[in-house]
């Protein structure tokens, strides 16, 4: 079965700029959150979403936005990019919020 | 969310027992606490989570103190592929997020 999917790998932007990130979680999974992880820190959480709904959101502005599609896909939107957006951005699918499966990342690079 | 505490960075040698440490003094009841791993350049791994009971599975053990203060896992057998960022992580049975902090670091030297 393939694993929780992200993409792109890698991304460079510009300030100011928009991204979309995608993401497909394991076949069966209808949760789908998401996660910033900044060089030498651990992941942070941004957004939840189960069953096409926002059940969480972590300490992020308003640029960073989610949703969720019927198929469980999801995307992750962040608007007017900052340096500062620079980040490993994490994917994780769940059948339970027990355990979370994590996808390799797309690699953020904002210049 | 309690917070939890670790060491920065440890070492083990192959073969031998890996044992991290893990502080959650201000844990409530009804909290897990979990284990996750981050091999470089991929994503975060669930290893092991637990209550009160020590628990064991195919990866790892993790002992929990009588008190829930504090905890360890442990590698039984450290291998090369194990050198890691591990993070200890408490979490309640209705929060939606895991607070991951900073990790230790394990190097397993051959």
């Amino acid at each position: 079965d393939a694993g929780v999917t992200q993409s792109p790998t890698h991304l460079i932007k510009t300030r100011g700029q928009h991204v979309t990130l995608r993401c497909s979680p394991i076949s069966g999974h209808k949760s789908v959150s998401w996660y910033q992880q900044v060089l030498g820190q651990g992941p942070q959480f941004i957004f939840q979403y189960y069953e096409k709904e926002e059940r969480g959101r972590g300490n992020f502005p308003d640029r960073f936005s989610a949703r969720q599609f019927p198929n469980y896909s999801s995307e992750l939107n962040v608007n007017a990019l900052l340096l500062g957006d620079s980040a490993l951005y994490l994917c994780a699918s769940s059948l339970t919020l027990e355990k979370l499966f994590f996808g390799s990342g797309t690699q953020l690079s904002v210049l | 969310d309690a917070k939890t505490t670790q060491p920065t960075s440890m070492d083990c040698a192959e073969g031998r027992a890996a044992n991290l440490p893990c502080n959650h003094s201000t844990i409530s009841g009804n909290e897990y606490v979990y284990w996750y791993r981050q091999i470089h350049s991929q994503g975060p791994q669930y290893i092991i989570h637990g209550l009160k009971n020590n628990e064991t599975n195919e990866m790892a053990s993790l002992i929990i103190t009588e008190d829930r203060k504090s905890s360890t896992l442990i590698l039984p057998h450290a291998t090369l592929r194990d050198t890691a960022v591990y993070y200890c992580i408490v979490r309640g049975s209705t929060g939606n997020q895991f607070y991951f902090g900073t990790g230790t670091s394990l190097t397993v030297i051959p």
